[in-house]
Formats: structure tokens, C-alpha cells, sequence
């Protein structure tokens, strides 16, 4: 049992790149979550998922898709990088949205756009 | 709009000592609470949460909080520091909606604590 995984754990883009985040979990979590890490402003949610198929706008959505065709996987697509997307970004998951349920977070993917 | 607060950046303690992490929360009715860990170059780890019931919470690694509605305030106790705990902190709630609302699981973060251990 892998728990949540992220794939690249490292990438260096240069502006105007795309490029895609991979999120995979392996514990049949309905609700899935995009968020990225700045110094100084914790966590904040991009877009996140209710089930296979669905998706939705988070607090920063901006500049960013997403995709989930399969249940156990999270795609978050980067279309033109910028610099101000450089970021570590985390994906999480959650079996039941329930508000006082834990969710899972993968290692995090550290992203450079120069 | 709801918000959680961590007022300290960060803070350094000596190995051994007592540590408290301020969380504060703006939310109209009961809310849920929780604290995770984020060791460096990992993901975030949940310490413990607060729903209902006892206003004390214990956690894993031997961390307590403590709701306090008259404050607004859910911060994070531990009595004796190790080396290993050092790490940031971060505290949360779920985002726009209060207890028994619908928020599809998300959460609103703190700002983050990074907590130095020295020995």
C-alpha cells in the first residue's frame, strides 16, 4: 500500500513549458486535491476532485488544469509555465469528504520555472 | 470569510523543553480542527484533530492541543522537545462550510510554524 504518490519528484521548466503532475492513490479515495506550497502562506488548494470525472476550482486555479478519467489518478497540467507558478506542490486524498476526516498527502513535487 | 491564523513564523526551541504552537481560527459556529507535520522534503502528516467532545486532543508523537472557543484558539503542547520534531507545523480547517456542512473535504491552512530544534 503506496498511500498517495507523486510523480516527478523534481522539475525545472522554462517559461512558457508545459508540463504534467501525476497523482496516484491506491487506497479507493473518492475525493482527490491539488495544492501548492509557498513560503509563508501554508497550503492552498488549486483544483480538487469529487469522484472519477469530476472536477473543480480551488482557491488558485489560475494558469493550472485538471483531469481525473481514472479514480485513483490526479493529473495537474501546467499549459504556459511562469515563474510565479515555480512552487512545491502536494496532491492529497480523502476517502469520505467528510469534515473530520484526515486527508493523505503524497511527498510533494518541487517545480522551477526559470 | 473563515481563516486560520498562525501568528509565529517560527520558533526555536532547546531539546527537552516545553513547546506551544498558536493556532487561531475565525469561524462562526464549532469548527473542526487539525494539526500536520511536514518533515523536511515530505508531505504533511496528520497530528491530530478536534471535532466534538473533550476540548483536550491527544495526538501521535506525544502532541496535545487544546480548543479554547473563548479565545479562538486550537494551539499545539508538547512537554519535552526531541530533535526529531523538528519540522513545520501547520494548522487547518475545512473551508467554507462550518461542522456538519458540506466543504468536499477541503481545508484552509494556517500560514505554517517552523519549529528548530536545538540541542
Amino acid at each position: 500500500n503506496a498511500g498517495v504518490t507523486q510523480t516527478p519528484k523534481f522539475r525545472v521548466l522554462k517559461t512558457g513549458q508545459s508540463m504534467t503532475l501525476l497523482c496516484a492513490q491506491d487506497m479507493n479515495h473518492e475525493y482527490m486535491y491539488w495544492y501548492r506550497q509557498d513560503p509563508g502562506m501554508g497550503l492552498r488548494l488549486i483544483h480538487y476532485s469529487v469522484g472519477e470525472g469530476t472536477t473543480a476550482k480551488g482557491e488558485v486555479p489560475d494558469g493550472y488544469n485538471v483531469s481525473r478519467l481514472k479514480k485513483q489518478n490526479f493529473l495537474l497540467g501546467l499549459e504556459s509555465a511562469a515563474p510565479s507558478q515555480t512552487s512545491v506542490y502536494f496532491c492529497a486524498s480523502n476517502a469520505i469528504a467528510g469534515v473530520a476526516n484526515e486527508q493523505f498527502f503524497g511527498p510533494g513535487t518541487r517545480l522551477t520555472v526559470l | 470569510a473563515q481563516s486560520v491564523t498562525q501568528p509565529d513564523i517560527h520558533i526555536t526551541v532547546s531539546e527537552g523543553a516545553s513547546l506551544e504552537l498558536r493556532c487561531n481560527y475565525s469561524y462562526g459556529a464549532t469548527p473542526y480542527l487539525f494539526w500536520y507535520v511536514q518533515s523536511p522534503g515530505q508531505g504533511l502528516q496528520l497530528l491530530l484533530k478536534y471535532f466534538s467532545g473533550d476540548t483536550l486532543v491527544q495526538g501521535i508523537k506525544g502532541f496535545e492541543a487544546e480548543f479554547k472557543r473563548s479565545q479562538s484558539s486550537f494551539n499545539l503542547r508538547k512537554p519535552s522537545v526531541h530533535w526529531s520534531d523538528a519540522a513545520e507545523y501547520f494548522c487547518a480547517a475545512p473551508s467554507g462550510a462550518n461542522a456538519g456542512g458540506t466543504s468536499y473535504g477541503k481545508l484552509t491552512f494556517g500560514q505554517g510554524t517552523i519549529l528548530t530544534v536545538h540541542p
